[in-house]
Parts: structure tokens; C-alpha cells; sequence
């Protein structure tokens, strides 16, 4: 089945400092999307982003599929960026979303 | 719009006992699917409907673990039995399909403990 590796498992960084989180995945996927979520809350959709590159205010998304990677830069970390950032796939054909085992992210003021 | 609302919030159960779990997708949405969170096995594919069909279940344990989707707007998850290793946050999601687009919204899902 499909198989998503995110890097770095963990990250720490100073407030003010880019952070840049980094997915791969076996086969190519039809459908990309970056989940936010804080400790104890819900998964927030950060993009859908199957190819290419997206921005919303200081995230970057930058899919590359034939190289089956894609990255999300934040921009200006800020302490509210803390949390888990998961990256998730699926195959053509099927809906069903695998996910990575996400990068915690932890920004220190 | 309220987004995926998932009932309970929490919910305990004793060994052997029932769960229903509820979702309500996003008004319009026509797939709704089923994840479950662990800190040991992350975040794992249960199943899910388009249309309200049941399209692919292969995630789901086989003896006490069944879904349904009566109507356009609530899913259920029963898991019967209920074992410890049952424990977990049961996440639901919709989307709608447009043009290739199928983005997945998630609900703030259901924590089980089975004691």
C-alpha cells in the first residue's frame, strides 16, 4: 500500500525562525493535503495541494509529484504554529487518504 | 456552517459493551469517511461512503466493528464488544468531488476509553 515518510519526526525552533517539514511518498498520489492539529483538537486542513506550489499567508505548500515529495514552509514562526503537522495522500482511484506520522512542531518564544 | 459535527464528545464504556458513534458531514458533502487516532498506530483509514454507498471497508476490524449511512446526513460507527484496544479518537470526515478536488474535512471526533 501506500507509504507517506515525513521528516523531521520533531522540530524546535525559535520564534521568528523558518521552519521547512518534508513528506515523500511511494507511488504518485492524485491528492496531497497538510493537516494542522493542535494537542487535543481537531485536524485542520492547511491545503490540498496534488501539484505545485500554494501559499495562505505565511505557509507555503510546494508539491512535486513526479518526485513524489512535497514540502510546507512557515514562514516567521510564530508560538501559536506549536503542533503536530501531518501530511496525507491518496491514490487514484480511491478516496481513502493515508496519513505520515506527522512532524511535531514546537516554537519556543 | 458548522462543519463535521461529531456526537459523543467523549465517551467511556465498560469491557463488552456497545459504542455507537455519530457524524453529521458538511451540508452538501457526499463522502463521508472513518479514521481512528492512537498514539501507537497514528492515524488509520476505517471506511468509507460516497453517495451513501459503502465503497471500501478495509480498514475496518471485521468481528464487532460495522458503519453505517442511512441518509445524506449522519454516519454511524457501532463497534460491538468493546475491547480495550478499542480505545482511540474516532475521527470522521466529508468532502465533495469536483473536478478531481476532493479536499477531506475532519470533525473534532469522539474519544472512546474502554475500561
Amino acid at each position: 500500500g501506500q507509504q507517506v515518510q515525513q521528516s523531521p519526526a520533531s522540530l524546535v525552533l525559535q520564534e521568528g525562525e523558518n521552519a521547512e517539514l518534508q513528506c515523500n511518498f511511494s507511488s504518485t498520489a492524485t491528492r496531497l493535503q497538510w493537516f494542522y492539529q493542535h494537542p487535543g483538537g481537531r485536524l485542520v486542513s492547511l491545503f490540498y495541494n496534488p501539484s505545485g506550489t500554494k501559499h495562505t499567508g505565511r505557509l507555503t505548500s510546494t508539491t512535486v509529484t513526479n518526485e513524489r515529495r512535497s514540502s510546507l514552509h512557515i514562514s516567521s514562526s510564530q508560538t501559536t504554529d506549536s503542533g503536530t503537522y501531518f501530511c496525507a495522500i491518496a491514490n487514484y482511484g480511491n478516496e481513502k487518504i493515508t496519513f505520515g506520522a506527522g512532524t511535531k512542531l514546537t516554537i519556543k518564544p | 456552517n458548522a462543519g463535521v459535527i461529531q456526537t459523543p464528545r467523549h465517551k467511556v464504556t465498560g469491557k463488552g459493551q456497545e459504542a455507537t458513534l455519530w457524524c453529521e458531514p458538511i451540508s452538501g458533502h457526499s463522502a463521508v469517511f472513518w479514521y481512528r487516532q492512537t498514539i501507537v498506530q497514528g492515524l488509520e483509514f476505517l471506511t468509507y461512503f460516497r453517495n451513501q454507498a459503502p465503497i471500501d471497508d478495509s480498514g475496518m476490524p471485521k468481528e464487532r466493528f460495522s458503519a453505517q449511512m442511512p441518509n445524506q446526513s449522519h454516519s454511524t460507527l457501532k463497534i460491538q464488544s468493546t475491547q480495550p484496544q478499542d480505545s482511540a479518537v474516532y475521527l470522521c470526515a466529508s468532502s465533495f468531488r469536483d473536478r478531481g478536488h476532493a479536499e477531506q474535512f475532519f470533525g473534532p471526533g469522539t474519544r472512546l476509553t474502554v475500561l
